[in-house]
């Protein structure tokens, strides 16, 4: 099955600095890779997510770039503010989504004002 | 945007009682419906995944016959932790994809169900 790794575990940046947050994939089979933002205690929200025909999405001060090779894909934001402290999840699915998701561990991001 | 309900948001039961959680899709039907256990600080864990009239498929590991999933209509699936036991205590979250204008890929995520198993 799949397995989806997630770096780092957690990580701090100053406000206005950018985050970059990793996950590599397993399956090559995979093609559809959304990040979201889970707050404490709350639902997980998806914030932008990238089909595998296409090597990078923006969306604001967010973006993701997919490396189908070496299959990894990464979550860049920029300008961070201090309402973008919470924890993301990078998950992978095949069939564009309509399989099942495969979730990373997580990445806890804490915006220092 | 597509909004998913749970019921109850949290619940307190006694260690052997079954609890029933409810997930509900308010303005879309459903046709797929997952079911996802998440420990704190945690990742989210999928437990079985639910098509509207037929059996779940359960993640391997988890009990089917602890677990029992209902997917009886495109708008409502339950999950039913029989025999609860403290180590199963945990936000159980669902989520519900189905057909929608502009995309059908997208999975819609319930607000959780805090259980804690005394």
């Amino acid at each position: 099955g799949e397995n989806v790794e997630q770096h780092p575990s957690t990580l701090s940046v100053q406000e206005g600095d950018s985050a970059v947050i990793k996950c590599t994939y397993s399956d090559s089979a995979s093609n559809y890779f959304p990040w979201y933002k889970q707050e404490l205690g709350k639902r997980p929200q998806l914030i932008i997510d990238i089909r595998s025909n296409v090597g990078e999405k923006k969306d604001q001060r967010i973006a993701v770039t997919l490396n189908k090779t070496a299959k990894h894909f990464s979550l860049h934001i920029t300008e961070t503010q201090p309402e973008d402290s919470a924890v993301y999840f990078c998950a992978a699915a095949a069939n564009f989504g309509n399989e099942k998701l495969t979730f990373g561990t997580g990445t806890r991001l804490t915006i220092i004002p | 945007g597509a909004v998913v309900s749970q019921h109850p948001s949290w619940v307190i039961c006694k260690s052997g009682t079954s609890v029933k959680i409810e997930c509900r899709s308010l303005d879309f039907q459903a046709t797929t419906m997952f079911w996802y256990r998440q420990f704190p600080k945690q990742s989210l864990m999928l437990m079985a995944t639910s098509n509207e009239g037929s059996k779940a498929t359960y993640e391997q590991g988890v009990e089917k016959d602890k677990f029992l999933i209902n997917h009886a209509s495109l708008t409502l699936s339950t999950l039913t932790v029989t025999s609860a036991h403290p180590e199963d205590s945990s936000f159980y979250i669902c989520s519900a994809r189905g057909a929608l204008a502009g995309g059908d890929n997208e999975q819609f995520f319930g607000p959780g169900t805090r259980l804690t198993v005394l």
